[in-house]
């Protein structure tokens, strides 16, 4: 066991340009949580998938931000045209169904900077 | 919408002092409580947790009580290390882990 894993830990990026995230969640959760992280505040929400499937959707996730877990596993989130207001820390978290949905396993996150 | 309120920080406290970090919340309905923790270069992990009203969550000596008649989860410790010094998150889901709302966090610091 590994842990969660996040690709790149950071990434700066011109305003306007695209950016796409990795994150390998531990290989039996099928779970899978995409947050944002500003500074001085808690992880929000975005996204969460159970194997491919994604259930929910925060309305913090603009038509610029998608998100796919095309095989149940690794997950990927792109940013299309990105704006400083985009300059967060990214986490992701993994987790078991049932009782083991409460225990996220969070990731160290990718740090992203729009200039 | 749920939302959760944390006491601001930071906490400075000496080793061995008496520690409470409160928590309360507003939520639709009847959510599972939860403390998570940043240590310094680690990601966010799981202190403890409470599923129903009256319940304790306890780990590490912290505990926390689940309080629905005044929506609240404070966090406490009788006697804090150097080693506690980290950002601690009061977190809530109402779906069984579908959509956690967390507080903005609290810092910690001991000193020795």
């Amino acid at each position: 066991d590994t842990g969660v894993s996040q690709d790149p830990r950071h990434k700066i990026t011109k305003r306007g340009q695209n950016v796409t995230f990795r994150c390998d969640p531990i290989s039996e959760h099928n779970r899978l949580y995409w947050y944002r992280q500003t500074l001085g505040q808690g992880p929000e929400f975005l996204t969460y998938f159970q194997n491919e499937a994604q259930l929910e959707k925060s309305r913090l996730l603009s038509d610029r931000f998608s998100a796919e877990r095309p095989k149940g596993s690794f997950s990927t989130l792109e940013i299309q045209r990105t704006e400083q207001g985009d300059s967060a820390m990214y986490l992701c978290a993994s987790s078991t169904p049932g009782q083991g949905a409460y225990e996220q396993y969070f990731g160290p996150g990718t740090r992203l900077t729009v200039t | 919408g749920d939302s959760v309120t944390q006491m601001e920080g930071p906490v400075t406290l000496s080793e061995e002092a008496f520690l409470t970090i409160n928590c309360t919340y507003t939520a639709t309905g009847y959510p599972s409580l939860f403390w998570y923790v940043q240590y310094p270069g680690e990601g966010l992990q799981l202190l403890l947790k409470a599923t129903k009203a009256d319940d304790k969550g306890s780990n590490k000596g912290f505990e926390a009580t689940y309080r629905k008649e005044t929506t609240s989860f404070h966090l406490e410790k009788g006697s804090v290390q150097v080693s506690d010094s980290a950002v601690y998150f009061c977190a809530l889901s109402e779906d069984y882990g579908q959509n956690f709302v967390f507080g903005p966090g609290t810092r910690l610091s001991v000193l020795p």
